[in-house]
C-alpha cells in the first residue's frame, strides 16, 4: 500500500536554506507533489516532479527525487518568515476505477526564526 | 483565473444533523476530489468524480456521499453527523483524469465543519 513519511518539525534561521525530506512507498507513483498549508488555510500547490526526473528547480524551490530510495526533498533557498507553514509531500496512486488519489505525509512544520 | 471555491467556509452542526458542502472547480477542470483533514488522521481521500461519475471512494462509511453536476461543480453530504466528523474538508480540482497526463491538482481553502 501507499505510505508517505515526513519529519514533523524543522526550525531554521531567516536567510538560511531549508530542506524538508519525504519518503514514499508506491513505486508506481508518476507524480510527487509539495503543498504548503498556512494556518486556517487550504493547500497551496508549490511544485511537483514527474517520476522520470531527478531534479526540478522553480525560483527558490528545488525538488530532488531519488527514485531508487523513494526519497523526495524540497529545498527552500533564502528562507523567509513568510515560509513558516506546514509542508506536505504527496504521492499519486492510480485507482482501480481510473483516476487517482493523493496520499499525503503527516506534514512538516517549518518555523523560520529571525 | 479563479481558483477552487468552497462554500461554506465555516459551519457548526449538531450531532445527528446532516451537512452539504459545495465545491466549484477551476474553470475547465473536470475532475473533483474530496479530502478530509483532521489532527489525528491527517489528510485522507474521500472520493473522486469525473464527468459526473464517482469513480473511487476512500475508506469512509456510507454516511459520506457526494455528486458532481454537469458543470463540474460538486457537493458532498454527510448524514447523521458524529463528533468525529469535525474536520477541514478540502476539495481538489484537476484538468485531466489520470496520474499519467501531467495532472496538476489544486485545492480550495476548505470548509471547516465543527460538530457539537
Amino acid at each position: 500500500g501507499e505510505d508517505v513519511e515526513q519529519s514533523l518539525f524543522l526550525s531554521v534561521r531567516e536567510g538560511d536554506s531549508s530542506v524538508i525530506n519525504c519518503t514514499y512507498t508506491d513505486s508506481s507513483s508518476t507524480y510527487l507533489y509539495w503543498y504548503k498549508q498556512e494556518p486556517g488555510a487550504g493547500l497551496q500547490l508549490l511544485t511537483y516532479i514527474f517520476s522520470n526526473m531527478d531534479m526540478k528547480q522553480d525560483q527558490r524551490l528545488t525538488v530532488l527525487l531519488n527514485k531508487k530510495d523513494k526519497h523526495l526533498s524540497l529545498r527552500i533557498a533564502d528562507t523567509q518568515t513568510g515560509d513558516s507553514a506546514i509542508y506536505f509531500c504527496a504521492e499519486t496512486s492510480t485507482l482501480t476505477g481510473g483516476g487517482n488519489k493523493l496520499t499525503f505525509g503527516t506534514g512538516t512544520q517549518l518555523k523560520v526564526e529571525l | 483565473k479563479a481558483g477552487v471555491t468552497q462554500t461554506p467556509r465555516y459551519l457548526i452542526k449538531t450531532r445527528g444533523q446532516q451537512v452539504t458542502l459545495s465545491c466549484s472547480p477551476i474553470s475547465g477542470h473536470r475532475s473533483v476530489s474530496w479530502y478530509q483533514q483532521t489532527p489525528g488522521q491527517g489528510l485522507q481521500f474521500l472520493f473522486e468524480y469525473f464527468s459526473e461519475t464517482q469513480r473511487n471512494k476512500g475508506n469512509f462509511p456510507g454516511r459520506f456521499s457526494g455528486r458532481q453536476f454537469s458543470n463540474s461543480r460538486s457537493e458532498m453530504n454527510v448524514s447523521t453527523l458524529e463528533l468525529g466528523d469535525s474536520a477541514l474538508y478540502l476539495c481538489a480540482s484537476s484538468l485531466r483524469d489520470t496520474a499519467h497526463s501531467g495532472n496538476t491538482i489544486y485545492f480550495g481553502e476548505g470548509s471547516w465543519l465543527t460538530v457539537v
